[in-house]
């Protein structure tokens, strides 16, 4: 069985600061591994995926992940946050039967001008 | 806009009522995602269908029930309704089966309120 926990479920950031949402899985096999983003009224968005392929995954609007097997994370990172950033993000995690699927509990993420 | 559309985009109805929501995928996409996003329950996968069949289940209630149609068009049904129903219902949408494990589309949602 596969799920995720995302810790923090609000993080608060300075603009320009560095930006990190945690994510960490649970797969007894090889997990497909996903961030999307949610706007406010707006449906999710893809941010990057993880499909065992380089470990460290590299997305839209300067967003970056590294899969990390030893430490089953797969942490979401930006180095410079914009007011724009400012959403709800979501770690999801698939199996490579690609049969289920299953969302974190979200973050929230705040930009502080 | 993903090129995913979902109608209505606000549903307001009584306990015990039926509804029908209605996703229409991106054009050339043969994958339906059907998921649901309550404060409660979070965001969670309901059901896939591939090409006017059903691919993958989740966490769907037997009250639901989902059909993809030859023009690949997808309507959720959502019967007996309860107050735990009202969410946000997305549906996405694939060009291939495999959108599980690859990247997926999204609709607005279509937003149900159960009084």
């Amino acid at each position: 069985a596969q799920s995720v926990t995302q810790l923090g479920s609000h993080v608060s950031v300075s603009e320009g600061a560095l930006v990190l949402l945690r994510c960490n899985y649970s797969s007894s096999v090889p997990p497909y591994l996903f961030w999307y983003v949610q706007y406010p009224n707006q449906g999710l968005q893809l941010l990057l995926k993880y499909t065992s392929a380089a470990t460290l995954v590299k997305g839209i609007n300067g967003f970056e992940a590294e899969f990390k097997k030893s430490e089953t994370s797969f942490h979401l990172t930006k180095p410079s946050a914009h007011m724009s950033d400012a959403a709800e993000y979501f770690c999801a995690v698939s199996s490579n039967t690609g049969n289920q699927f299953y969302f974190g509990t979200g973050t929230s993420l705040t930009v502080i001008p | 806009d993903s090129g995913v559309t979902q109608t209505p985009k606000h549903l307001i109805t009584a306990t015990g009522q039926r509804v029908t929501l209605r996703c229409s995928p991106r054009s050339g996409d043969l994958s339906v995602y059907w998921y649901q996003q309550s404060l409660d329950q979070g965001l969670q996968f309901l059901i896939q269908y591939y090409n006017g069949e059903e691919r993958a289940k989740g966490n769907i209630l037997e009250r639901f029930s989902a059909q993809q149609f030859p023009d690949l068009h997808s309507e959720l049904n959502l019967s007996s309704l309860e107050l735990g129903d009202s969410a946000l219902y997305f549906c996405a949408s694939s060009v291939t089966d495999r959108g599980l494990y690859n990247e997926q589309f999204f609709g607005p949602g279509t937003r149900l309120t159960v009084l």
